[in-house]
């Protein structure tokens, strides 16, 4: 089935630890963006990406980085995890950053950071 | 920068009551977009309008778009308890060339059967 791939489903994290959030597409969209989904906050958007080999920073980019090597994946790093980074984390995209049909979602990644 | 602000955020209806959400943006949309999350899951994607007064429909589902492009309801006619879940809008502005969604923060319908 076409769409975005995420991984881990979920994961416990350490305090100061690194982790990479997994994201690949399937569909060949060009943009992509990372989600973080907190209670009574909504979705608000981390860092975007509207084609290969660019990134944006968007609403709440501190302590989270992008990198889009190619057209399907677009990872996000934790470089040094804090409890304040527990959420659901999705990854979404859409076919042009131009041209607005709907952003397809993952089925994202519940992250603990004990 | 962009806000984007959804009433209510919660709503507790009996079955076969009616539901409206509604989005309000400060600043004029390029279009705005629904999505559905239903508990433990991730959001789809409803409906996009586009077009100044544009008023949608999906079965029970009735989308508008305010004359202004700055706000949008949804209204679900005689709810059903497949209808639980959070619904989103979603605010696009083309700016510097590309479009950057603002989301609200959602209304979570609870229906009770």
């Amino acid at each position: 089935t076409a769409g975005i791939t995420q991984a881990p489903t979920s994961q416990i994290l350490a305090a100061g630890r690194s982790m990479t959030l997994r994201c690949t597409q399937d569909m060949r969209h060009n943009a992509m963006y990372w989600y973080r989904q907190d209670l009574g906050l909504g979705l608000r958007l981390i860092h975007y990406s509207n084609t290969a080999g660019t990134t944006g920073k968007g609403e709440v980019p501190d302590g989270y980085s992008v990198s889009r090597a190619n057209t399907d994946d677009f990872p996000l790093t934790l470089a040094s995890a804090v409890p304040s980074q527990t959420s659901v984390y999705f990854c979404a995209s859409s076919d042009s950053p131009t041209v607005n049909y709907g952003y397809t979602f993952g089925s994202g990644t519940r992250l603990t950071v004990v | 920068g962009q806000q984007v602000m959804q009433i209510p955020q919660y709503q507790h209806v009996q079955e076969g009551e009616d539901f409206t959400t509604y989005c309000n943006s400060s600043t004029t949309l390029s279009n705005i977009q629904w999505y559905k999350q239903r508990p433990g899951g991730h959001p789809v994607f409803l409906i996009q309008l586009v077009k100044s007064g544009e008023v949608k429909k999906q079965k029970r589902l009735t989308f508008q778009f305010g004359e202004a492009k700055k706000n949008s309801s949804l209204h679900i006619t005689a709810t059903q308890t497949t209808d639980v879940g959070t619904y989103f809008c979603a605010g696009n502005k083309l700016t510097g060339g590309s479009y950057i969604p603002t989301f609200g923060r959602g209304t979570s319908l609870i229906v009770h059967p």
